[in-house]
């Protein structure tokens, strides 16, 4: 069965602690890995795609990095702006389908 | 640029009553997918809408129907909500089917 599992389920950081968020998937063949973030009573907004082992992409004090099994969301010097939970979800071909399977998040806490 | 518009935000309903959530794009994506959020578990996928004039099932799709009334538009209905279907309904559009999602804010429905 494909799963999506991340952890830790929670984590609360003093701002300018980084730490880093893990995500590891058994899919049958990965299209791609997403990273969003969702803020309380928002949906999720979209941050990172990562297609292939080895790539990295980074945006402000976050990096995405991908490895065969698993793909790590680094958080550098955050600020209590970070505070969110982070889902990543994988996409893998099902018959006619792109199916996209979406983990249950980390739910961030940044202390100031 | 409003982006996924969701309406209403909120909604009570008494078990056996039906309803429709709308959703709407403004993005001129080709794919449309409706989700459901509940405590602990990641986004399942109800219903999606590979292009204008198809419809599909997700993994969840009991107890709902969906319509594409348009590029635009991607509708669900549910004919006769039971508590189970209390949860958060999002609505996320795709320009392909392939890569992010773009989420709308959601809807907080309520079975009692």
């Amino acid at each position: 069965e494909d799963q999506v599992t991340q952890s830790p389920e929670a984590l609360r950081l003093q701002e300018g602690e980084s730490s880093s968020l893990n995500c590891s998937y058994t899919v049958s063949g990965l299209r791609g890995l997403f990273w969003y973030r969702q803020d309380p009573g928002k949906g999720p907004e979209f941050l990172f795609t990562l297609y292939s082992a080895g790539e990295e992409k980074e945006k402000e004090r976050l990096k995405a990095t991908l490895t065969k099994k698993e793909s790590f969301l680094h958080i550098t010097a955050p600020k209590p702006e970070d505070s969110a939970t982070y889902l990543c979800a994988v996409q893998e071909p099902s018959g006619g389908y792109q199916k996209v399977t979406f983990g249950t998040g980390t739910k961030l806490q940044v202390i100031p | 640029n409003a982006g996924v518009t969701q309406t209403p935000k909120f909604q009570v309903l008494k078990t056996g009553q039906s309803m429709t959530l709308q959703c709407a794009q403004d993005m001129n994506h080709n794919s449309m997918y409706w989700y459901r959020q509940d405590p602990g578990m990641g986004l399942r996928l109800i219903y999606y809408s590979a292009s204008e004039g198809t419809t599909d099932k997700g993994e969840v799709p009991n107890g709902y129907n969906v319509s594409r009334l348009n590029k635009r538009e991607f509708s669900l209905r549910l004919e006769s909500a039971a508590p189970s279907q209390t949860s958060v309904y999002f609505c996320a559009s795709s320009e392909t089917g392939f890569g992010g999602y773009t989420f709308g804010s959601g809807t907080r429905l309520t079975v009692v």
